[in-house]
Order: structure tokens, then C-alpha cells, then sequence
């Protein structure tokens, strides 16, 4: 079976410091990834994805980094904002599946 | 605007009431599914579908029933409440793995108490 999980449950950075966020997950055969991010009261959005063909892969102020030998993505943001308080959170699957499976989220805070 | 329609957006429930939780999606999306959140918790996958006539079990199925008549809807029913159903309900729609734009739209969410 699949199962994900996240280092820390909460994050605290200061306005303009960089975060990073990380995610470890069971499943050797997993092949696409994805992270969501949740703000208070609505549902999951995407943020970016990355297949297991990459390691790295970057958006607007966002990278997401996949180590394959040791099961581990990441997820950095950049200048980190008061709007990107949310939760966090990765999922993966296989190409063959049908269904995502969630980590079970990291919610950060922004500093002043 | 295209995208991921959940109805009610909040209902409360007496134990062992039955009652349905509508989602409709105008992408023309063949994969759907149907995750329960509950407090300091991911996502848990209850049901999904990977196209009309077709469903399958998730992570936690027992006490929900899922039918997939047509491509758009995805309803899930809650055949006798209990409390330990108390939880926000999201639906989901995907194009297929493989597919440029494979990721879950989610919509935003049924809050279901049940008392």
C-alpha cells in the first residue's frame, strides 16, 4: 500500500525568509507527485507537480525537489508571503492508478 | 465558471438519518473521487471513479455508498449516520494519469455534523 508522511505538522517563518516543506512516502513504484495547498475553509488547490522522471521542477516563487533513492520530496517556497499561510500538503500515485493518497499536511505561519 | 460542484455546504444529521451529498463537475473529467478530512488529518480517500458504471472502494468505505450513472455526477450517500461521520467532505475530478492536466479540481467542501 502507499503511505505519506511529513516531517513537521507546523511551520513558522519569518515574512521574506524561504520555507520548505517535506514529504516522505513508501511507494518505490510511486511516479507522480503533486503538491496541494489548503487555505482555511476551502477545498485542496493545486500548486505543482513533478513525475519521476525529473528531480527538480519549479513554478512561480515555488520549486518542488524529488529524491527518489531515499522516498523524499520537498517543496520550497520562495519570499515567503502572509498569503501563503495554509496547509500543505503532498500527495502521490502511479501512473497506473487511479487514485491519489494525501500526507496528512503541514500548516504554516507566517511571521511578520 | 468550470469546475468542481459540491451541495449543501453544511448539514447536520441526527444518527442513523440517510442522506446524499451531491457533486458535479462540468470538465468532462472521467476519474472522480470522494475524500473525508477530519480535524489535524489528511485527506482520506473514501470512493472513486474511474468513469461512468465504475467504482471502487477506498481507504474508508464502510457507511458510504457511491454511484456513477453518468460522467458529470459522483453522489456519495451515507446510508444511517453516526457520529464518527462527522467530517468536511471534499469531491474531486481528474483527466486520467497520463493526461497533460492528471491532478485532482477539488471542490470546496460539504461539512457534515452528525448529533
Amino acid at each position: 500500500g502507499e503511505s505519506v508522511g511529513l516531517h513537521l505538522p507546523t511551520l513558522s517563518v519569518q515574512e521574506g525568509d524561504n520555507s520548505i516543506i517535506n514529504c516522505a512516502y513508501s511507494n518505490s513504484a510511486s511516479d507522480y507527485f503533486i503538491w496541494y495547498k489548503q487555505e482555511s475553509g476551502k477545498g485542496p488547490q493545486f500548486i505543482i507537480d513533478i513525475r519521476s522522471n525529473m528531480d527538480k521542477r519549479q513554478g512561480q516563487r515555488v520549486t518542488v525537489l524529488l529524491n527518489k533513492t531515499v522516498k523524499h520530496l520537498s517543496l520550497q517556497i520562495a519570499a515567503t508571503q502572509p498569503g501563503d499561510s495554509a496547509v500543505y500538503f503532498c500527495a502521490v500515485t502511479y501512473s497506473s492508478a487511479s487514485k491519489i493518497i494525501f500526507g496528512s499536511g503541514t500548516r504554516l505561519s507566517i511571521r511578520p | 465558471n468550470a469546475g468542481v460542484t459540491q451541495t449543501p455546504k453544511f448539514q447536520v444529521l441526527k444518527t442513523g438519518q440517510s442522506m446524499t451529498l451531491q457533486c458535479a463537475q462540468d470538465m468532462n473529467h472521467e476519474y472522480m473521487s470522494w475524500y473525508r478530512q477530519d480535524p489535524g488529518m489528511g485527506l482520506r480517500l473514501i470512493h472513486y471513479s474511474v468513469g461512468a458504471g465504475i467504482t471502487d472502494q477506498g481507504e474508508v468505505p464502510n457507511g458510504y455508498n457511491v454511484s456513477r450513472s453518468t460522467t458529470e455526477d459522483f453522489p456519495l450517500r451515507l446510508l444511517s449516520a453516526a457520529p464518527s461521520q462527522t467530517s468536511v467532505y471534499f469531491c474531486a475530478s481528474s483527466a486520467p494519469p497520463g493526461a497533460p492536466n492528471y491532478g485532482y479540481t477539488f471542490g470546496s467542501g460539504t461539512r457534515l455534523t452528525v448529533v
